[in-house]
């Protein structure tokens, strides 16, 4: 298995600009999702998934759009990038529960580190 | 407003001299807390799960332990292999579907 895999490593965005950060899992996992981490601020959740179809807003929603067509992929799309997006962004994945069990580990991609100048 | 926060910011360690790192959270009520260990460049790796106080799990050098109010990472007689940042993060008991990071703790073993 890959786990979860994300594309591209590294970008610079001109102010304005707009792009999809591509996320993908292979592990069937229901649970997907986008979180931003700035220098000594941690992880921030973006958007994030519970299964194809159904997309909620995390803690810092403003500036993205995602959409989850398949269990497999989660893209995120940034409209108009500001400054305050560059970031290094990671996507995640975790397993849904069986009956009262829930599996809270989550499952971390490589990151992409996003410059907006 | 539920918060979970982490100290020192960094830590300095001689390798073989043991320490603890700290997490503290304030929620209306824990469903779970979770520690991971990111290395510089990559994206975060899961060490434990914590699920009620007194409760304890250990990997190795590292030993997780959970209060009410606080989690300890103790880390015995590390190596340098042991430096990274541990991130600690919460999940509050009505949430099934989110959790709540803190801004992590940086670990340098010197040789």
């Amino acid at each position: 298995n890959a786990g979860v895999t994300q594309t591209p490593k590294f970008r610079i965005l001109k102010i304005g600009q707009s792009m999809t950060l591509q996320c993908a899992q292979d592990m069937n996992h229901n649970y997907m999702y986008w979180y931003r981490q700035d220098p000594g601020m941690g992880l921030k959740l973006i958007y994030y998934s519970v299964g194809a179809g159904i997309t909620d807003k995390g803690e810092v929603p403003n500036g993205y759009n995602v959409s989850r067509s398949t269990t497999e992929d989660f893209p995120l799309r940034l409209e108009l990038a500001a400054p305050s997006q560059t970031s290094v962004y990671f996507c995640a994945s975790r397993p849904a529960g069986v009956l009262t069990i829930t599996y809270n580990e989550q499952f971390f991609g490589p990151g992409t580190r996003l410059t907006v100048l | 407003e539920d918060q979970v926060t982490q100290s020192p910011e960094a830590l300095r360690l001689q390798e073989g001299e043991s320490s603890s790192l700290n997490c503290s959270y304030t929620v209306s009520g824990l469903r779970g807390l979770f520690w991971y260990r990111q290395d510089p460049g990559k994206g975060p790796e899961f060490l434990f799960t914590l699920y009620s106080a007194g409760e304890e799990k250990e990997k190795e050098r590292l030993k997780a332990t959970l209060t009410k109010k606080e989690s300890f990472l103790h880390i015995t007689a590390p190596k340098p292999e042991d430096s990274a940042t541990y991130l600690c993060a919460v999940q509050e008991a009505t949430s099934y579907d989110k959790v709540i990071f803190g801004p992590g703790t940086s670990l340098s073993v010197i040789p």
